[in-house]
């Protein structure tokens, strides 16, 4: 069936140090979505790509989308404490109405002061 | 303001005794979803529902049953629970047309013994 993968599952970084999460789908996308969960909270969307080859920037995070729409990049430059948290990559679900989401099991970003 | 609501936030309740949680919305958004979140296991869609009176299984139906009376709730419905339904459980809601934002509600954790 389709996956959505993300890597990696945690990340450990140093105040200041970058932070980049890779999302994989086995299927190609019609767009994909980022969410970020601040610990003990509900997740919160960050941005929607729909492009091929899109690049999107939000202050210190960038979003890309790749050429096959079958993956995408976060990244964040120069991490901050604030960062903390769990970051989803979500897309359409295959063969489902819209709004019917699948989402990657996320990658679990902590930032040491 | 816009928001998505759960109740309750909290629930510790025993094998084999029904219960219900409620989800509403005060977006007029057509799509809704349950999900569960289980460490390590991203977010698992557990219902969706496309408009009222329409539903349909998602990855983890088994033990949960859901109904959409009005368009704006969505209950999830536990029967008989076990306690590997011990989880956290988010509802979320979304527009339609060429977003695909979901909006989610506060979580509500469940514990059954």
């Amino acid at each position: 069936g389709q996956q959505v993968m993300q890597i990696p599952q945690y990340q450990h970084v140093q105040e200041g140090e970058d932070f980049t999460t890779y999302c994989n789908s086995s299927t190609t996308l019609s767009n994909i979505q980022w969410y970020k969960q601040r610990p003990g909270g509900h997740p919160v969307f960050l941005i929607q790509l729909v492009k091929s080859g899109e690049v999107k920037k939000q202050k210190r995070l960038t979003f890309q989308f790749g050429e096959a729409k079958k993956n995408s990049s976060l990244h964040i430059t120069a991490t901050q404490t604030t960062d903390v948290g769990t970051y989803f990559c979500a897309g359409p679900r295959y063969g489902g109405s819209q709004g019917n989401l699948i989402f990657g099991k996320g990658t679990k970003l902590s930032v040491k002061p | 303001e816009a928001q998505v609501t759960q109740n309750p936030r909290y629930l510790i309740t025993v094998t084999g005794k029904k219960l219900t949680v409620t989800c509403s919305q005060n977006m007029n958004h057509e799509y809704m979803s349950w999900y569960r979140q289980d460490p390590g296991l991203g977010l698992r869609q557990i219902y969706y529902s496309m408009n009222v009176e329409v539903t349909d299984k998602g990855d983890v139906p088994e033990g949960y049953k859901v109904s959409r009376k009005e368009k704006r709730n969505f209950p999830l419905i536990l029967e008989s629970p076990s306690p590997n339904q011990t989880s956290l459980y988010f509802c979320a809601s979304s527009l339609g047309g060429d977003s695909y934002e979901q909006y989610f509600g506060p979580g509500t954790r469940l514990t059954v013994t």
